[in-house]
Order: C-alpha cells, then sequence, then structure tokens
C-alpha cells in the first residue's frame, strides 16, 4: 500500500528565503506524484504534479519539485518565499491498482514572515 | 466553467438533526470524491465515486453517513442523526476519468457544526 509522509507540520521563512517542504512516499508501484495548496477557507488546488518523464516539474507561482526515485521523495522548493504564498501544502501519491486510490499527506502549513 | 459547486458553505445544526450536503462536480469530470478535514485528523476519503458508481467507501466513519450520486452532476452527502464530533470542513472534489494521472478539482468546502 502507498503513504505519504510530510516531514514537519509547520515551516517558517522570511520573506525572500528559500522554500523547501519535504515529503516522501512509499509505494509498490510506479507512483503519480502531486503537490497542492491550501488557503484559507478555500477547497485544495493543484501546484504542480509527476506523472512520468522529466523528474524536475515546475508549477504554478515559481513552485518546483524534483521526483527522486532512489530517496523516495518529492520535495517541494521555490527560490524565494513571498507573503502570499503562506498557506497549507499537501504532498499526495497516487497509484493505479485496478482502480485507483490518491493518498494526502498531513499537511504542511508555511509562515512566510516579513 | 464555474468549478465544484458545493451547498451549504456552512451549516450549523444541532445533535440528531439530519444534515445533507450537496455538489456539483464539474461538467464531463467521470470521478467524485467526499473528504472531511479536521485539525485532529486531517484530509480524509469519505468515499469515491465513478460513472455514478460507489466505488470505494471505506472511509466512511459509520453507518449514520451516506452518499448518493443520483446523475453525472449532482451528489450528497447525509448524515443522520448527527453528532458533535461530525463538526468539520467536508469538500467534494471531481477528476477526469483517466485513473491515477488525474488531479482533484476541490469545491470550497462545507463547514459543519454539531451543537
Amino acid at each position: 500500500a502507498q503513504s505519504v509522509t510530510q516531514l514537519g507540520s509547520h515551516v517558517s521563512v522570511s520573506e525572500g528565503a528559500l522554500v523547501l517542504l519535504r515529503c516522501n512516499y512509499s509505494s509498490s508501484v510506479p507512483p503519480y506524484l502531486f503537490w497542492y495548496v491550501q488557503y484559507p477557507n478555500q477547497g485544495l488546488q493543484l501546484l504542480l504534479k509527476y506523472t512520468t518523464g522529466a523528474t524536475l516539474v515546475k508549477g504554478i507561482n515559481g513552485f518546483e519539485a524534483e521526483f527522486k526515485k532512489s530517496e523516495t521523495s518529492f520535495h517541494l522548493t521555490k527560490p524565494s518565499a513571498h507573503m502570499s504564498d503562506a498557506a497549507e501544502y499537501f504532498c499526495a501519491v497516487s497509484v493505479n491498482t485496478g482502480g485507483f486510490k490518491t493518498i494526502f499527506g498531513a499537511g504542511t502549513r508555511l509562515f512566510v514572515k516579513a | 466553467d464555474a468549478g465544484v459547486i458545493q451547498s451549504p458553505r456552512h451549516e450549523v445544526t444541532e445533535m440528531g438533526q439530519e444534515v445533507t450536503l450537496r455538489c456539483k462536480p464539474i461538467s464531463g469530470h467521470n470521478s467524485l470524491f467526499w473528504y472531511r478535514q479536521t485539525m485532529m485528523r486531517g484530509l480524509e476519503l469519505l468515499i469515491y465515486f465513478n460513472n455514478n458508481v460507489p466505488i470505494d467507501d471505506s472511509g466512511m466513519p459509520e453507518d449514520r453517513f451516506s452518499a448518493k450520486m443520483p446523475n453525472a452532476s449532482f451528489s450528497t452527502l447525509k448524515i443522520q442523526p448527527s453528532e458533535p464530533r461530525d463538526s468539520a470542513v467536508y469538500f467534494c472534489a471531481s477528476s477526469l476519468d483517466r485513473g491515477a494521472v488525474d488531479e482533484q478539482f476541490f469545491g470550497p468546502g462545507t463547514r459543519l457544526t454539531v451543537l
């Protein structure tokens, strides 16, 4: 069965600093990997996803993530944090198993300090 | 497209009352999901439909919860009777019918408070 672990329930960075949100997954079959963002009082929305091909994936708002199979990781980064990036971020893994199932991580809340 | 539509956005009810949450998925999407989000338990999948048929309801907490999808453009999640521990934000999401590769599009959620 697949699982997702997000390291750190809270991450705080200064505006302009690097953002690094960690995600490790477990899957017995090739996974599809996603990062979603949730702003206050809103539903989740897709930031980026990895399906196949290039392992460095670029998403919206300057975010990117790299799929590292050897490390079973899919960490999310952004070179320079902006105040508007403050939100909760969810990593998710999805696999085809006859049907399919998507498992979401517990989420990491990002705080951006002025 | 207006996106996934959920109603009501907020619901306050008393313990023992029936609660019905509604969802309209994005037109053309064949998969529909109901999630519950709480501080303690995070985001939990309750049930998943594909082509209006329930595929996985293993996340439905107990018999008080039921979900239906009578057609491709409408789904309901019902709690009867409601309890204070059901207080949470309930999200509906939909996706295209291509399996694991598809992202899910979430509605704005219904914030349920059971007194």
